[in-house]
């Protein structure tokens, strides 16, 4: 995961609070991936950028979700207002991007969300 | 949609024994098998993929066996040891999507 870092590894929010969750790519990628993990649902793939465009946001839960990629090496995802049915941890991944690598998603550590 | 299932949910196995990790898909396009080992704190990492022209894929103690027809692929791990104790994911990718879709996960203790 050392090519993906998220921040903050660690929040703890009230409900109604806003929540933005942030991934840096150390090499720019053109296709970067947002997932939530939890108990009961696993990994769900919530959102993925190609080229810096959002391709497919149909895993977003609700409009309280909202992800932006502005460059290649940058990319957030945003909760607002947070509930505690958010809580979960939150991975960005990056594809690469040739050969057999383009099908390989680096993962960051992830960013651990607690929603009171 | 669960498009990837994923069994069983957890699985407790001595060490050197075998564990066995099933996945069954619906969607037939899907062309990438991958499968992820995940270590508390950590965030999930490539442990071994396979293509649907090929029947098993084999690295090291870890294989793959993929049945195209009944749309399952399995993990096997030989000689299994406590550093296995990990949850394990298998996923499923189609190449025109791009979307890669995760099992719901196995957590594995192998008990020394």
């Amino acid at each position: 995961d050392a090519g993906v870092i998220q921040s903050p590894r660690h929040e703890v929010t009230e409900m109604g609070q806003e929540v933005t969750l942030r991934c840096k790519l150390i090499s720019g990628h053109n296709s970067l991936f947002w997932y939530r993990q939890t108990m009961m649902r696993g990994l769900e793939l919530l959102i993925y950028f190609n080229n810096n465009v959002p391709i497919d946001d149909s895993g977003m839960p609700e409009d309280r979700f909202s992800a932006k990629m502005p460059n290649a090496s940058f990319s957030t995802l945003k909760i607002q207002p947070s509930e505690p049915r958010d809580s979960a941890v939150y991975f960005c991944a990056m594809r690469g991007t040739r050969g057999s690598g383009a099908n390989v998603l680096t993962f960051g550590a992830g960013s651990r969300l607690t929603v009171l | 949609q669960q498009q990837v299932k994923q069994s069983p949910q957890s699985l407790i196995v001595q060490k050197g024994g075998i564990s066995i990790i099933n996945c069954a898909y619906e969607n037939t396009a899907f062309d990438y098998f991958p499968w992820y080992q995940q270590f508390p704190g950590k965030g999930p990492a490539l442990l071994i993929a396979i293509r649907p022209d090929v029947s098993e894929k084999k690295e090291g103690r870890f294989t793959i066996s993929f049945n195209k027809s009944a749309k399952q692929f399995s993990l096997h791990i030989m000689d299994s040891q406590p550093g296995d104790s990990a949850t394990y994911f298998c996923a499923a990718l189609s190449s025109n999507t791009g979307k890669l879709i995760f099992g719901q996960g196995t957590t594995l203790q192998v008990k020394p």
